[in-house]
Formats: structure tokens, C-alpha cells, sequence
């Protein structure tokens, strides 16, 4: 079965300084991954996803990640965050065609100036 | 439309009733997806259509929960005997070729 973890609840990070969020999986398969971020009143939106090839994969808003399958992990970094940046992110792990998707519980990012 | 449209963005309901929530999604898109947001949670997958189909539904709680696609188009999610606990926001998402998932703005249903 598909899981998905977010070790971190929440993460206060300073404008202008690097960001990191964490990304564990369990697939049995090669997995479909995705990271997705929600303001508060918006939608969810999809940042970036990887399916196949390089492991590294670039999104939207600076933002990249990069898929270690030995690790089981997908982290998501950002070299300079902006204080719009605060939001929540949520990790996500697809099957197959990646219709049945399993989302994280989240981490809430705070930016302060 | 644009984009994935939801209604009613709203609804309150009395333990025990029957409520409706539906789904415009993206023209065009063959996949329709519904998820279950509760509060501090990520959302949680229930059940997808391709086409007017159901190819996943391991994701209903429950038999009270039941969703349609008779159209291929728009989707409505059906909860009969609503329980308290059924309180969430409801998202509904969209995808066409690419596969990725256009989400809507949600219905927060409240349980009284």
C-alpha cells in the first residue's frame, strides 16, 4: 500500500534563507511523486511531480526536488524563500498512472523577515 | 469552464441527513477525483472515475458514502445518514492527458 510521511508538523524558515522540506514514501513499485502547495483560501496547486528520468526535477516558484529511490525519499528545496512562500505543502504518492494518489499530513511553512 | 468548480461552497446539515455535493471539473478531462480534507490533515483519497466509471472506490469510508459520473462530466458525491464525524472539506480534482490533478476550491460540509 501506498504511504506517505511528513516528519515535520511545521518549519519556520527567515526571508532570503534556504528551505528544505522532507518527503518519505513506501511504494512497492516505482512511484509517482508530487508535491503540491496550499495558501490559505486557494486551492490546492501542483509545484512539481516526477515520474521517470531525471531524478532531480524543476517546478514551479523555484522550487525543485529530488526523487532518492535509496532513501525512499522526495525532499523539496528552495534556495531563497519569500515571505509569499508561507503556505502548506503537502507530499503525494501516486500508483501506477498515477490515478490513486496518497497524500502527506503536511508541513506548514512560516516565513518570518 | 477554467477551472474545477464545486458546490455549494458551503453546507450545514443535521446528523442524519442526506446531502449532495457536485463537481464541474475541467472540460475535457476524462479523470474525476474526490478527496476528504479534515482539519490538519492532508487530503484523503477516495474514489476516482474515468469516464462515467469508478475505477477506484477503496477509498469510500463506508456504504453511506456513494459517488456517480453518469455524463463522463460532472460527479456528485452522495453521504446518506450523515454522522458528525463526516465534517471536512470535500475536494473535488480533474486531470486530461497529462495527468496531472487541476483541484477545485472544495465544500466544507458541517455536521450539526
Amino acid at each position: 500500500a501506498q504511504s506517505v510521511t511528513q516528519p515535520d508538523i511545521h518549519i519556520t524558515v527567515s526571508e532570503g534563507a534556504s528551505l528544505e522540506l522532507r518527503c518519505n514514501y513506501s511504494y512497492g513499485a516505482t512511484p509517482y511523486l508530487f508535491w503540491y502547495v496550499q495558501s490559505p483560501g486557494q486551492g490546492l496547486q501542483l509545484l512539481l511531480k516526477y515520474f521517470s528520468g531525471d531524478t532531480l526535477v524543476q517546478g514551479i516558484k523555484g522550487f525543485e526536488a529530488e526523487f532518492k529511490r535509496s532513501q525512499s525519499s522526495f525532499n523539496l528545496r528552495k534556495p531563497s524563500v519569500h515571505w509569499s512562500d508561507a503556505a502548506e505543502y503537502f507530499c503525494a504518492v501516486g500508483n501506477t498512472g498515477g490515478f490513486k494518489t496518497i497524500f502527506g499530513a503536511g508541513t506548514r511553512l512560516f516565513v518570518k523577515a | 469552464g477554467a477551472g474545477v468548480s464545486q458546490t455549494p461552497s458551503n453546507k450545514v446539515t443535521e446528523k442524519g441527513k442526506y446531502v449532495e455535493l457536485r463537481c464541474d471539473p475541467i472540460s475535457g478531462h476524462t479523470a474525476l477525483y474526490w478527496y476528504r480534507q479534515s482539519l490538519g490533515q492532508g487530503p484523503e483519497f477516495l474514489i476516482y472515475f474515468q469516464g462515467t466509471g469508478a475505477a477506484d472506490d477503496s477509498g469510500l469510508p463506508n456504504d453511506r458514502f456513494f459517488a456517480v459520473r453518469p455524463e463522463g462530466s460532472v460527479s456528485t458525491l452522495k453521504i446518506q445518514r450523515t454522522e458528525r464525524g463526516d465534517s471536512a472539506v470535500y475536494l473535488c480534482a480533474s486531470s486530461g492527458d497529462t495527468g496531472e490533478q487541476f483541484f477545485g476550491p472544495g465544500t466544507r460540509l458541517t455536521v450539526l
